[in-house]
């Protein structure tokens, strides 16, 4: 079984459009993160979700928006696409982040990817 | 300000051969420090984690890599590669500022020679 899916694993699509990736997650992980990997395969983390409410927002372009239904899904809404916009979005999960007193790291688990082309 | 640097960009190796990748992490407090792997068109795969205690780490697929506070280095190494450890190699360091987020390196390409 899939532990992280994402959907679709290809988007092509023209500039000026909006478009959504989708996300799932069945590990019970109470986050979620959105990452962008460039054409230089630098990876950046997006956005993380912890119990469907936003704790991390690194200055991303309000053309993106997350929702995060429940838990187990993130899905990413992007608006008015541009160029820049063409790389590998990839979600994560991991069992909790700290919020809960005190530091502590669980490992992120990571979908396949989804490869946006913008046209 | 925060940094994971991998100075590799890409190495090259026979198989059967040892290899070793480097990262060097810049932060302030006590670092908690990953390798992932992410082979041709997949995912991201965590080969191992440092968190505290042994500087020496295990990981799956026959990886180790050790913490050097002193070098502010946590080197990834195997002593034989396989072909099928042909991949990108990322290096990531968790942040904490109310929460926690990764922080990566840019990368090392590894090709492996028959």
């Amino acid at each position: 079984d899939t532990a992280v899916s994402q959907t679709p694993k290809y988007l092509v699509t023209q500039m000026g459009n909006d478009k959504s990736i989708k996300c799932e997650q069945n590990l019970g992980h109470d986050t979620m993160y959105w990452y962008k990997q460039d054409s230089k395969k630098f990876l950046k983390i997006m956005f993380s979700y912890n119990n469907k409410e936003l704790i991390i927002n690194e200055t991303v372009p309000n053309r993106f928006s997350p929702k995060s239904p429940d838990k187990a899904h993130l899905n990413l809404h992007i608006n008015s696409l541009e160029l820049g916009d063409s790389a590998v979005y990839f979600c994560a999960s991991s069992p909790r982040n700290g919020l809960a007193g005190g530091r502590f790291t669980d490992t992120q688990y990571f979908g396949p990817g989804t490869r946006l082309t913008v046209l | 300000a925060q940094s994971v640097t991998q100075p590799d960009i890409h190495i090259t190796v026979s198989e059967g051969a040892s290899l070793e990748l480097r990262c060097n992490y810049s932060y302030g407090a006590t670092p908690y420090l990953f390798w992932y792997v992410q082979s041709p068109g997949q995912g991201l795969q965590l080969l191992l984690k440092y968190f505290s205690g042994d500087t020496l780490v295990q990981g799956i697929k026959g990886f180790e890599a050790e913490f050097k506070r002193s070098q502010s280095s946590f080197n990834l190494r195997k002593p034989s590669v396989h072909w099928s450890d042909a991949a990108e190699y990322f290096c990531a360091v968790a942040l904490w500022g109310g929460s926690e987020k990764l922080v990566f390196g840019k990368g090392t390409k590894l090709t492996v020679n028959p």
